[in-house]
């Protein structure tokens, strides 16, 4: 079964400084992988995924991941966080052909304006 | 984009009763709908996988007959926590995977369940 690692569950910075949030999972087969936000008080939503082809994925508000297949990683970018970035994010993982996602443990994002 | 919503937001019963969580697709179809729990400052643990018009399938370690589900229609999904006690207390979370959508699954709100 897949799993998922995600680092430094509590991330204080400031406005304009740079995020960078690391997700590594455990499988050998073909994934796909996704990043989800969770706003205070507001419930999952899809930032970005990645299933085939550019190993670069642009989300929605800024945010971009890259898929480095060798180092198993997905890691989730933002050149200049805004206090409305405030959040838990969540990386997750399935196996292709699997319904079934595995979910890190979460990062819990504070922006200070 | 694709819309999950549940119903309740929030509920709180007595210990010993039974409590119906609906989690409907508003704007697409869903073959395949999952439940979630989440627990504080913790991840999501999937308790099961809903399919429309077959039985659902448990993760390990996740009573059938405590957690009950009915997909019934490619829109709705229901689960009910039977005899409740104050350890099924827990934030409950269904998503559903958009049937045209290549395996992404969209979220519903979340219901906040508090067992007395």
């Amino acid at each position: 079964a897949q799993s998922v690692s995600q680092h430094n569950h509590h991330v204080i910075l400031s406005e304009a400084a740079s995020l960078e949030l690391g997700c590594n999972y455990s499988y050998g087969g073909t994934v796909n992988l996704f990043w989800y936000v969770q706003y205070p008080g507001q419930h999952l939503q899809l930032l970005l995924k990645y299933f085939s082809g550019d190993p670069l994925v642009k989300g929605i508000k800024g945010f971009e991941a890259e898929f480095i297949k060798s180092k198993f990683s997905f890691n989730l970018r933002k050149p200049s966080v805004q206090w409305s970035d405030t959040a838990e994010y969540f990386c997750a993982v399935n196996a292709l052909g699997n319904n079934r996602l595995a979910f890190g443990k979460g990062n819990q994002v504070v922006v200070i304006p | 984009g694709a819309v999950v919503s549940q119903h309740p937001s929030r509920v709180i019963c007595k210990s010993g009763t039974s409590v119906k969580i609906e989690c409907r697709s508003l704007d697409f179809q869903a073959t395949t709908m999952f439940w979630y729990r989440q627990f504080p400052k913790q991840s999501l643990m999937l308790m099961a996988t809903s399919n429309e018009g077959s039985k659902a399938t448990y993760e390990q370690g996740v009573e059938k007959d405590k957690f009950l589900i009915n997909h019934a229609s490619l829109t709705l999904s229901t689960l009910t926590v039977t005899s409740a006690h104050p350890e099924d207390s827990s934030f409950y979370i269904c998503s559903a995977r958009d049937n045209e959508g290549f395996e992404t699954q969209y979220f519903g709100p979340g219901t906040r369940l508090l067992v007395l």
